[in-house]
């Protein structure tokens, strides 16, 4: 089975600064797809970026983009420019590719902003 | 955004007494999801729905029970509620809609459930 690891419980930046959220995973699969969710006070869990494994260029959206280790098994996202609304916890998720796309998460970092 | 509710969106109850939660879609997805939020543990995935009638179980299934008679509801009910369900619950669909594919999944607002 496949598991995702979020090791850091939470973080700060300064705001207009660069961070970087880590996260690694583990399934003997070679292709799936790996996503980060942003969850905002207000609860609501939003895709921030996804990638495909079999891709081997990195995903970017705006001020986030995704550093894909594919070997190392390891997904990390980094958010440029922070800003205040950037502050959430945090998501990383896995899931098979396929029509069935149940999500594994990781345990989620809390991520505060700072002015 | 894709179209999805659920209801109640707060809910107090007591233990031992059975409760329902809706989750309602406009989009016609055929996969529906129920996740659970606990801090320290992220979101867990209780059961999903792959069609109308056809549901199996997830990583923490024990407890609830889901029925799906329409395309555009996935109802968890649980049977005789306890303490360790005080959770935040998330309905999840996917499917191939426009510029979403079937691995991306959208969240609807979540139901906070408090089991005294």
């Amino acid at each position: 089975a496949q598991t995702v690891t979020q090791s850091q419980p939470e973080m700060s930046v300064q705001e207009a600064e660069t961070v970087t959220l880590s996260c690694t995973y583990d399934t003997s699969e070679s292709n799936y797809y790996l996503f980060w969710y942003k969850q905002p006070p207000s609860r609501q869990m939003i895709l921030v970026i996804r990638q495909e494994a079999y891709k081997q260029q990195n995903a970017t959206e705006n001020r986030f983009s995704v550093n894909f280790q594919k070997a190392a098994k390891s997904f990390s996202l980094k958010i440029s420019d922070s800003q205040l609304g950037d502050t959430a916890m945090y998501f990383c998720a896995f899931s098979y590719t396929g029509a069935n796309s149940k999500l594994t998460f990781g345990k989620g970092i809390t991520l505060s902003v700072r002015p | 955004d894709a179209g999805i509710t659920q209801s109640p969106r707060h809910k107090v109850t007591e233990t031992g007494t059975p409760v329902t939660l809706r989750c309602h879609q406009t989009e016609n997805h055929r996969y529906m999801y129920w996740y659970r939020q606990d801090p320290g543990h992220g979101l867990r995935l209780i059961h999903y729905s792959y069609g109308v009638k056809d549901t199996d179980k997830g990583e923490v299934s024990d407890g609830y029970s889901v029925s799906r008679s329409k395309t555009e509801d996935f109802l968890l009910t649980l049977e005789s509620a306890t303490s360790s369900q005080t959770s935040v619950y998330f309905c999840a669909i996917s499917g191939v809609s426009g510029s979403m594919s079937y691995n991306e999944q959208f969240f609807g607002p979540g139901t906070r459930l408090t089991v005294l």
